[in-house]
């Protein structure tokens, strides 16, 4: 699976778009990109996953550049309970032990 | 996620003991994982069943062994635990064949001193 760059960190203000940037320029053209997130010390929650297009569902957006070297996770609307560890994960669909794997993710702090 | 639990929350044990880490999940998936995950290392993956005759070990299997008791059951014992297994333990499940949306547990906490 190839590898993902992620900023450690990032703050947003609560109300405001918070757009995470996801790096993976060695992705396969049978490689999807997942989002996880993860809220202090609980379990991982996934949030959304794409190939080349573009996609949406209740809790964020996902866009994929047309050289699929790089994302962009957004959440409209930041709220405080967005405060959370995000996680950038490239597989391929059906690897072969299913496992996904987490690298450090961003940290993103979503100010009042 | 309420529909996978995992017991017990919180451990504390001695180097040498025998400690067996319960998961349990009402979404009906064949699949179940054992995680652990250690500050600075992200999640590691131990085991992983695709259903209840079917286990496989994970990249840090050694040292933990696993039991699926039913569909809705996948349990993780360390025979004799060791302070490097301190660590953050998660249990997720996935109904797809391919395990894309994992569902995770609450964690379990476990110190072995």
């Amino acid at each position: 699976d190839a590898k993902t760059t992620q900023p450690p960190s990032m703050d947003c203000a609560e109300g405001r778009a918070a757009n995470l940037p996801c790096n993976h320029s060695t992705i396969s053209g049978n490689e999807y990109v997942y989002w996880y997130r993860q809220i202090h010390s609980q379990g991982p929650q996934y949030i959304i996953h794409g190939l080349k297009n573009n996609e949406t569902n209740e809790m964020a957006s996902l866009i994929i550049t047309e050289d699929r070297k790089s994302s962009t996770l957004i959440l409209p609307h930041a709220t405080l309970r967005d405060t959370a560890v995000y996680y950038c994960i490239v597989r391929v669909y059906g690897g072969a032990t299913n496992k996904l794997i987490f690298g450090t993710g961003t940290l993103l702090a979503v100010q009042p | 996620d309420a529909d996978v639990t995992q017991t017990p929350r919180n451990r504390i044990t001695k180097t040498g003991k025998r400690i067996m880490l319960e998961c349990s999940q009402t979404k009906g998936h064949d699949r179940m994982y054992w995680y652990r995950q250690d500050p600075g290392l992200g999640l590691r993956l131990i085991y992983y069943s695709f259903d209840v005759k079917d286990i496989n070990k994970g990249e840090i299997s050694d040292g933990y062994s696993v039991s699926r008791q039913a569909q809705a059951k996948f349990s993780l014992s360390l025979e004799s635990a060791i302070p490097n297994q301190t660590a953050l333990y998660f249990c997720a499940t996935s109904e797809d064949r391919d395990g894309n949306e994992q569902f995770f547990g609450p964690g379990t906490r476990l110190t072995v001193l």
